[in-house]
């Protein structure tokens, strides 16, 4: 069965470095999406991306964040320098054209920032 | 702002039993409600609702929406020590594709 994927399964990273978290979405699906989860807390929704481009974005979502589609396989998340409070865990999900809200989830990236 | 409640919280019953979980909503141009189970990591898709008053079934577990009232419930069946998890409820509204979901709750099934 299709899945969507995620590397690496778990990043420590020092505060003010750069990070970049990598998905591969299912690959007929077109509408990718980038959720966080801080630990104890709700799913919380970050950016959605179609047509090589970000469609919607959540207030967390600043401009520290960005995403990237570099090819047809992966779609990724940059945080530009990361602060105390980016420690999540970093679920990606994406969605076919014709069922666009059901969305399919990694299995996530837990970020730790020191 | 959209908002998504579900109850209960936690909840501990023992194998075999049926379990009622609930969420409500409260969003502006309501679109879906979706059901997750998650394990250990990734939220895991049960069902998409769209419409009041159709069951959607899935071997044990079954799902309805409400949509005059503004919730849904998920059932679990014969529950097993594999339903051991958190349920989410998400809510995709106003035409955008962002899912927004509840606290979930924690399920737990003592053999």
């Amino acid at each position: 069965e299709p899945e969507v994927t995620q590397t690496p399964s778990h990043q420590v990273t020092q505060m003010g470095q750069e990070v970049i978290l990598r998905c591969v979405p299912i690959s007929n699906h077109l509408y990718f999406y980038w959720y966080r989860q801080i630990l104890g807390q709700k799913v919380e929704f970050l950016v959605s991306f179609y047509n090589n481009e970000i469609s919607e974005k959540s207030e967390i979502f600043d401009d520290q964040f960005s995403v990237e589609r570099p090819d047809g396989s992966n779609f990724t998340l940059k945080i530009r320098s990361t602060k105390l409070e980016d420690s999540a865990m970093y679920f990606c999900a994406s969605s076919d054209q014709g069922a666009r809200y059901e969305q399919y989830f990694g299995p996530g990236t837990r970020l730790t920032v020191t | 702002e959209d908002k998504v409640v579900q109850s209960p919280l936690s909840l501990v019953v023992h194998e075999g039993d049926t379990v009622t979980l609930n969420c409500s909503y409260e969003v502006t141009n309501f679109r879906s409600l979706l059901w997750y189970k998650q394990e250990k990591k990734a939220p895991t898709f049960l069902f998409m609702l769209t419409s009041s008053g159709i069951e959607k079934k899935s071997g044990r577990l079954s799902s309805i929406l409400d949509k005059k009232e503004l919730f849904s419930i998920l059932n679990i069946t014969a529950t097993q020590t594999g339903d051991s998890a958190i349920y989410l409820c998400a809510v995709e509204a106003g035409g955008n594709e962002k899912l927004t979901f509840g606290t979930g709750t924690r399920l737990t099934i003592i053999p």
